[in-house]
């Protein structure tokens, strides 16, 4: 079946960058996405890419897709202490009201 | 717009009550989503809806019921609480266009005694 797998813990300091992984299973993902989620919150979507895509760039996120080996990274360039988060990785199949999930990088920004 | 809400924030149940977790959303999405994130486990899906009247089962809907009555509301029902049901719910609609973004409700902490 679908799986998705990541890395439990990332520590950075802060200004570093930060590359967070994960790798899927389903060869039919259509959309891969990054959530966010604050501690006492829901999850908020960060990023996304369509799985046509290798890279995407949003300021200060970098999206790599290698369909190939089935895996994705986050890159946060000038990680900040407001980055420390729990980042979940998710992939969709054809039916995009199911998110497969990864279990969360937990990110911790250190001075 | 409110987004997606859910109620109560925090709760406790002894072993064997029962109880309905609520969620509203004021988006006009179709599809609505709930899941339950357990430590190390991120995510997992227990049941979903793509409609009103319209529910189907996810990854654990064992011990859970969902009806969908209207479009804006999604209730979750445990039906006589175990301690294995303590976790996080999170309620979730989803957009209607690319990337069909999940919108997440604050979530509701349930300990199961």
């Amino acid at each position: 079946g679908e799986d998705v797998e990541q890395s439990l813990f990332l520590s950075v300091r802060e200004g570093d960058s930060s590359v967070i992984n994960c790798t899927y299973t389903d060869s039919s993902s259509t959309y891969l996405y990054w959530y966010k989620q604050e501690p006492g919150a829901g999850l908020q979507l960060l990023t996304y890419i369509f799985s046509n895509m290798d890279m995407k760039q949003d300021q200060r996120l970098t999206v790599l897709l290698n369909k190939k080996d089935k895996h994705l990274s986050l890159r946060i360039a000038d990680t900040q202490t407001g980055d420390s988060a729990i980042y979940f990785c998710a992939e969709t199949p054809v039916d995009y009201n199911k998110l497969i999930f990864g279990a969360g990088t937990r990110l911790a920004v250190h001075p | 717009n409110a987004g997606v809400t859910q109620t109560p924030k925090f709760q406790v149940l002894k072993t064997g009550q029962s109880m309905t977790l609520q969620c509203a959303q004021d988006m006009n999405h179709e599809y609505m989503s709930w899941y339950r994130q357990d430590p190390g486990m991120g995510l997992r899906l227990i049941h979903y809806s793509v409609g009103a009247g319209i529910t189907d089962q996810g990854e654990v809907p064992n011990g859970y019921n969902v009806s969908r009555s209207t479009t804006e509301d999604f209730p979750l029902r445990l039906l006589s609480a175990a301690p294995s049901q303590t976790s996080v719910y999170f309620c979730a609609s989803t957009g209607r266009t690319a990337p069909y973004e999940q919108y997440f409700g604050p979530g509701t902490r349930l300990t199961v005694t």
